[in-house]
């Protein structure tokens, strides 16, 4: 079955840029999409088609992709950032998430 | 305002049965694929099931596949999750979502929960 894989976890200080990264088998191929849950809270899309940010997301977000990573990218980290962040993607006849990356702003 | 309400959550023992319900408003319901998706406590995200608009095309997660059985009322712009032979396991917050075309999940609904537990 596919697979997204992200990192457990990632700090970042406050004002810095937060990279997380979500790999997968020909995820080049695939669109991705990045979620934000904050403790409580239900996701918020973040970032879709790799790279477009909807309206009303601060454009400190920002997506890319190489290869087989996408990465999701916050410049300016600010502590309301602090949250989980799962990436998406389409594998033939299922959606896929990431595992979750636990973002802390410290 | 776009919204999806989820309802239905409940506690339920090992092998019973349950189903969620999500009222949609502020879109037109017909034009959109609609999925559900989980997250059991402390855990992250897991896709159950996917359903088309005409719901012509179904698909869903292994996990669920021959206990759970999504459907949709088009005309009462109502999505359902009809849950059979529950397990501890099936303990989550159930979202329903609505997919844009293209390929993302905009918006979420605030979820309900299930709790499966003797």
């Amino acid at each position: 079955s596919y697979e997204l894989t992200q990192p457990p976890s990632v700090s970042v200080p406050p004002g810095q840029t937060a990279s997380i990264t979500c790999s997968g088998e020909n995820l080049g191929d695939r669109f991705v999409s990045w979620y934000q849950q904050r403790p409580g809270q239900s996701p918020v899309l973040v970032i879709y088609q790799d790279k477009k940010r909807p309206s009303g997301i601060p454009e400190r977000f920002s997506g890319s992709t190489s290869g087989n990573t996408a990465t999701l990218t916050i410049s300016g980290t600010q502590p309301m950032d602090e949250s989980d962040y799962y990436c998406q993607a389409w594998a033939s006849t299922l959606w896929v998430f990431g595992g979750g990356t636990k973002l802390t702003v410290l | 305002d776009v919204q999806l309400v989820e309802s239905g959550g409940n506690l339920v023992q090992p092998g019973g049965s349950l189903r969620l319900s999500c009222a949609v408003s502020g879109f037109n319901f017909n034009d959109f694929t609609m999925n559900w998706v989980r997250q059991a406590p402390g855990k992250g995200l897991e896709w159950l099931s996917y359903i088309t608009r005409t719901s012509r095309t179904i698909y869903y997660a292994d996990s669920v596949k021959g206990r759970f059985t999504v459907s949709r009322d088009n005309a009462n712009n109502s999505l359902y999750l009809q849950m059979d032979s529950l397990r501890v396991d099936d303990t989550a917050v159930y979202y329903c979502v609505r997919e844009i075309t293209g390929g993302w999940f905009d918006p979420w609904g605030l979820g309900t929960l299930v709790t499966v537990s003797s």
